[in-house]
């Protein structure tokens, strides 16, 4: 039974550049939420993806969009990169419905901006 | 909003011991969910434990158990028997109405041989 997945491990971009980061939810999950957990700070919900559609948005602006695919696996964009968006971003994975409670959290990428 | 505090940035425990977590948050909901998560320095989230508001009893996971305390909105984790390996950062979650995670600032807890 594979867990959530993501891609790439690292990345290192500069200012102003645009980056797209992958995850794959656990196997029997179709709802997909983005973290951002800056170094030694808890992570802050970015975006919720159930059904193909963002059901949930956290406190960030419109520079970070996201798409779910019918394979329940998403994608994060962020375009205009600044040096304040380095950062681990973390996908985590549950069941849509009742009793999906519990958030399976992937590996992380590890995104740099210079 | 809701919050989740933890007011111990760093903690030590000799292995084999027993060692407390603490965490207090706010909400105004009644029916909700806490979570226990250990972030080791390969820096995956990994679910610790898991509690439910209606449920009065304390949920435990081998040497992993809680002590949710309702009314005070404390949710603190014991662990017992302390190994090498619990090393890591723990983060104290709230999952609100709109399915998303409120995160502490985490613990560092530190295992001393």
């Amino acid at each position: 039974d594979a867990g959530v997945t993501q891609s790439p491990t690292h990345l290192i971009k500069t200012r102003g550049q645009q980056v797209t980061l992958r995850c794959s939810p656990k196997s029997g999950h179709d709802t997909v939420s983005w973290y951002q957990q800056a170094l030694g700070q808890g992570p802050q919900f970015i975006f919720q993806y159930y059904e193909e559609e963002e059901r949930q948005r956290g406190n960030f602006p419109d520079r970070f969009s996201g798409h779910q695919f019918p394979n329940y696996s998403s994608e994060l964009n962020v375009n205009a990169l600044l040096l304040g968006d380095s950062a681990l971003y973390l996908c985590a994975s549950t069941r849509g419905g009742s009793g999906g409670y519990t958030q399976y959290f992937g590996p992380g990428t590890r995104l740099t901006v210079l | 909003a809701q919050t989740v505090t933890q007011s111990q940035p760093e903690m030590s425990v000799q292995e084999a011991e027993t060692v407390t977590l603490s965490c207090t948050y706010d909400t105004s909901e009644s029916d909700y969910y806490l979570f226990w998560y250990k972030q080791p320095p390969s820096r995956q989230m990994i679910l610790v434990i898991r509690q439910e508001a209606y449920k009065q009893q304390n949920a435990t996971e081998n040497r992993f158990s809680v002590n949710f305390q309702k009314a005070a909105k404390s949710f603190s984790l014991k662990i017992s028997d302390s190994q090498l390996g619990d090393a890591a950062m723990y983060f104290c979650a709230y999952l609100d109405s709109n399915y998303q995670l409120i995160w502490g600032a985490g613990t560092k807890l530190i295992i001393k041989p």
